[in-house]
């Protein structure tokens, strides 16, 4: 189908542990985001990337890796998961330019126990 | 500093009736707005996109406008209908690279049969 997936939808990882939370997109945009959402604080972007092989930081970038090596996936990785890190995290993609609109995945939940 | 701000929180209204949503944001060099809609337990769904040299822009029964000297945008829904029960974001993009996206809270929308 095409669009933009996230996986897995839910994951449950103990502190300290290095989990990897996986984006796909069919449309071959250029740009891809993740994105953290809590209460409280809104959504917050963790790293985007202009085009494969292009990364960078966005407000809330500590604790988390980000790679891209093929345009179309876009994982996220946290090393040493904290309970601060539990939340939900969206990826998104987009054209880029004055027009284009951000397309957002379906989140995955993420709890750290 | 960049901010987004929502007003109100959450909003009920009965079916039928016209409503607006608000957003404003602290700094008028923006990029393009975009408008959102949030389904609980899913991501988010582009609504409209206003680009900086534009006023306004309509789909449907929904109509965004932009004031950039006032800061402010309004999303204008239609003889609501229950299934326009959601949350809605408004988001304000500075610069090409779109990885300066700042988001409002939102509004959670509540529409009574």
């Amino acid at each position: 189908d095409a669009g933009i997936t996230q996986s897995p939808r839910y994951k449950i990882t103990e502190t300290g542990r290095q989990v990897t939370l996986m984006c796909h997109q069919t449309w071959s945009h250029s740009y891809m985001f993740w994105y953290r959402q809590d209460l409280g604080h809104g959504l917050r972007l963790i790293y985007y990337s202009a085009a494969a092989d292009i990364t960078d930081k966005g407000e809330v970038p500590d604790g988390y890796v980000v790679s891209r090596s093929k345009t179309e996936n876009f994982p996220l990785t946290l090393e040493s998961a904290t309970r601060s890190q539990t939340s939900v995290y969206f990826c998104a993609s987009s054209w880029g330019g004055r027009g284009s609109p951000l397309h957002f995945g379906n989140g995955t939940r993420l709890t750290v126990t | 500093k960049q901010e987004v701000t929502q007003i109100p929180a959450a909003l009920s209204v009965p079916e039928g009736e016209n409503l607006v949503l608000n957003c404003s944001f602290t700094d008028s060099a923006i990029y393009n707005l975009q408008w959102f809609r949030q389904d609980p337990g899913k991501g988010l769904t582009s609504l409209l996109l206003i680009q900086s040299s534009q006023r306004e822009q309509t789909s449907g029964r929904l109509n965004a406008s932009l004031d950039k000297s006032s800061g402010r945008s309004t999303l204008y829904i239609a003889a609501s209908q229950p299934g326009d029960s959601a949350t809605y974001l408004c988001a304000a993009s500075y610069g090409g690279s779109q990885g300066n996206l700042i988001f409002g809270k939102g509004t959670k929308l509540s529409v009574k049969p």
